[in-house]
């Protein structure tokens, strides 16, 4: 079964500063990878994905995530934070099962002027 | 234009009632999903069309009941609605890329069962 950790529940940043959420993930096999965005009230909103190839995947609105077989993870980096960056984000495994997708729990980023 | 489309926005309703909620995606997707996002925001699937037929029914009472009249809809239905069944409810839609499903996620619905 595919299973996603998020262990960070909030972070807390300055605007400006770098910023890097942490994702674990358990797939039995090359696990197709997603980070998504969720504004408050808001839809969610495709920041980056990772199928295959490069390790490193670069998304909308300056963010990165690099993937990390040895270590199971895919976590999503930004060098410089803006407030408007403010939002729940979550790291997300599917397969090849029609779409099955699997979400973390989501890491709530709140981001101080 | 908006991608994948859901109504209501907010749907407020009383126990024991039946309603349903709409989704259309004009992407021309092939598969569409429901999910369900708790308090605790956590997001699961519950269903997922391919071209009209069910592929994915997570387990979810039988009150719940997805009807796809054409691939560009994935309309649910619930029956005698109860508390635990408030939540935002959220419609997606993909197309299968190189193997994988990538998703796009309609605005969502909140329910709220009294």
């Amino acid at each position: 079964a595919q299973s996603v950790t998020q262990p960070d529940i909030h972070i807390t940043v300055s605007e400006g500063a770098s910023l890097e959420l942490r994702c674990n993930y358990s797939y039995g096999a090359t696990p197709y990878l997603f980070w998504y965005v969720q504004s408050p009230g808001q839809g969610l909103q495709l920041l980056l994905k990772y199928f295959s190839g490069d390790t490193l995947v670069q998304g909308i609105k300056g963010f990165e995530a690099e993937f990390k077989r040895s270590q199971s993870s895919f976590n999503l980096r930004k060098p410089s934070v803006h407030w408007s960056d403010a939002a729940e984000y979550f790291c997300v495994v599917g397969g090849t099962s029609y779409g099955k997708l699997t979400f973390g729990q989501g890491t709530i980023l709140t981001v101080h002027p | 234009d908006t991608a994948v489309s859901q109504t209501p926005k907010y749907l407020v309703t009383q126990m024991g009632n039946d309603k349903s909620i709409k989704c259309e995606q004009n992407l021309g997707h092939d598969t569409m999903y429901w999910y369900k996002q708790d308090s605790k925001k956590f997001l699961k699937i519950m269903f997922s069309y391919n071209n009209k037929e069910l592929i994915i029914n997570e387990t979810v009472p039988n009150r719940f009941s997805p009807k796809s009249p054409d691939k560009a809809h994935l309309n649910l239905h619930i029956n005698s609605l109860e508390l635990g069944d408030s939540a935002v409810y959220f419609c997606a839609s993909s197309q299968e890329v190189a193997g994988s499903y990538e998703q796009y996620f309609g605005p969502g619905t909140r329910l709220t069962v009294t």
